[in-house]
């Protein structure tokens, strides 16, 4: 059964901090992995990632897969409150190329 | 650029009634999905389809039913609403480019309460 298994389930930090969010996948037919912020409504798009070893950055957000541990990270780096939200990871593909997500990351970043 | 469009945004239904959630996207996207969101939860899929015509069940089918005539729409419809079916729903799109994959956009959602 295709699954994506996101660690911590939550997360409480102060501003300034540096977090790092992880998500494992196990998925067949691999395409990419995906990672989502959640703030009050619809999930937006942060990143895509399809190849081991290459970091995707924006601004203070950063990521990168790791095919062989089947795995991602997203940092985060000088955390603010607008960072508070639901991070969710998923992963492109499964028999019919259907987006598996996990159950995301709840961040809490504290003034 | 509308994207995704959900509707309605909000309803209360009563126990045993009938809805229609629905969703277009103008993105001509091939794949198109049905999640929801319980409280503190991520996302579960319900249904997807990969094409007109074409649709199959996610991981929670049951008490839904989907159809697809179009590219365009993907509705789904609750036919006996259970207080257990009380979530938020999300409808997406994407469309799978070959030998690549593309990020899925996401309607607004719809507040579904069965009381």
């Amino acid at each position: 059964e295709d699954k994506v298994v996101q660690s911590p389930l939550s997360l409480v930090v102060h501003e300034g901090d540096t977090v790092t969010l992880n998500c494992s996948y196990e998925v067949t037919n691999f395409r990419s992995l995906l990672w989502y912020k959640q703030e009050k409504k619809a999930p937006t798009f942060l990143f895509m990632l399809t190849s081991s070893g290459i970091e995707k950055k924006s601004g203070r957000l950063s990521s990168i897969l790791d095919k062989k541990e089947l795995s991602s990270i997203l940092n985060i780096t000088a955390t603010q409150t607008g960072d508070s939200a639901i991070y969710l990871c998923a992963a492109h593909g499964g028999s019919q190329g259907n987006l598996i997500f996990g159950k995301g990351t709840k961040l809490s970043v504290k003034p | 650029n509308a994207g995704v469009t959900q509707t309605p945004k909000f309803r209360i239904l009563k126990i045993g009634q009938s809805m229609t959630l629905q969703c277009a996207q103008d993105m001509n996207h091939n794949y198109m999905y049905w999640y929801r969101q319980d409280p503190g939860m991520g996302l579960k899929l319900i249904y997807y389809s990969v094409g007109a015509g074409i649709t199959d069940k996610g991981e929670v089918p049951n008490g839904y039913n989907v159809s697809r005539s179009t590219t365009e729409d993907f509705p789904l419809r609750l036919e006996l609403a259970a207080p257990s079916q009380t979530s938020v729903y999300f409808c997406a799109s994407s469309y799978p480019r070959t030998g690549g994959s593309t990020e899925a956009f996401f309607g607004q959602g719809t507040r579904l309460t069965v009381v």
